[in-house]
């Protein structure tokens, strides 16, 4: 049973637009959360990440929020570019962990011209 | 500072071979992490080493094995391949001791099982 779960495989955005992409969790252990970026034939490359003791992460043009009620975060990009095109991995990492990684599917984002 | 290195790009092998992954993690990154990413899936923990010594192990049966070295390197094992052994292995270093130290991503190697 997937844990970290990204119910939208695609999105499409104009550039300058905001993206957004969702996240949602099962685990309420999880009190870490990433979001990774991958590009075709390259590794995920990190991105931003929340600690379950905020609810909101600003970093430059990508903000992450987290509704722990809900158990759902949220990647706001904003403004969207070109360069943005690339699938979005959510994870999550538990207290009792080593930091081993659980990883939803992907949502694969393309900001057009 | 060079990246995370991991060879070969490409490998295709028969059912019931067994492959060696090669892993270089950043200079001075304790920890290195193997993932599984299947197509159309996000990656899979495999399992973890801590200077040297295996820190913990996903949902995978033993004939994953993996070995880390003093010199920043790692090797990950799978015997007796099976045809769902086909899948991106990614290797991911971090600095180590802290749980949240964000881990570091190479490009990973393509494993084909005919």
């Amino acid at each position: 049973d997937q844990q970290v779960k990204q119910n939208s495989p695609s999105l499409s955005v104009q550039e300058g637009r905001i993206s957004i992409l969702n996240c949602d969790y099962t685990n309420s252990m999880f009190d870490y959360f990433l979001w990774y970026k991958k590009y075709p034939a390259e590794g995920p490359t990190f991105l931003i990440s929340i600690s379950s003791i905020k609810d909101k992460n600003e970093d430059g043009r990508f903000t992450v929020f987290l509704n722990k009620s809900a158990k759902h975060l949220s990647l706001h990009i904003v403004p969207s570019q070109p360069g943005d095109s690339a699938v979005y991995f959510c994870a999550a990492s538990t207290m009792g962990s080593q930091g081993n990684l659980i990883f939803g599917k992907g949502t694969k984002l393309s900001v057009k011209p | 500072e060079t990246g995370v290195t991991q060879s070969p790009t490409h490998l295709i092998k028969t059912r019931g071979q067994q492959v060696t992954l090669r892993c270089s993690s950043q200079s001075g990154h304790n920890t290195v992490s193997w993932y599984q990413q299947a197509l159309g899936q996000g990656p899979q923990f495999i399992f973890q080493y801590y200077r040297e010594e295996e820190n913990g192990r996903g949902n995978f049966p033993p004939r994953f094995s993996g070995l880390q070295f003093p010199n920043y390197s790692s090797e990950l094992n799978v015997n007796a391949l099976e045809l769902d052994d086909s899948a991106l292995y990614l290797c991911a270093s971090s600095l180590g001791g802290v749980r949240t130290d964000t881990q570091y991503f190479g490009p990973g190697t393509r494993l084909t099982v005919l």
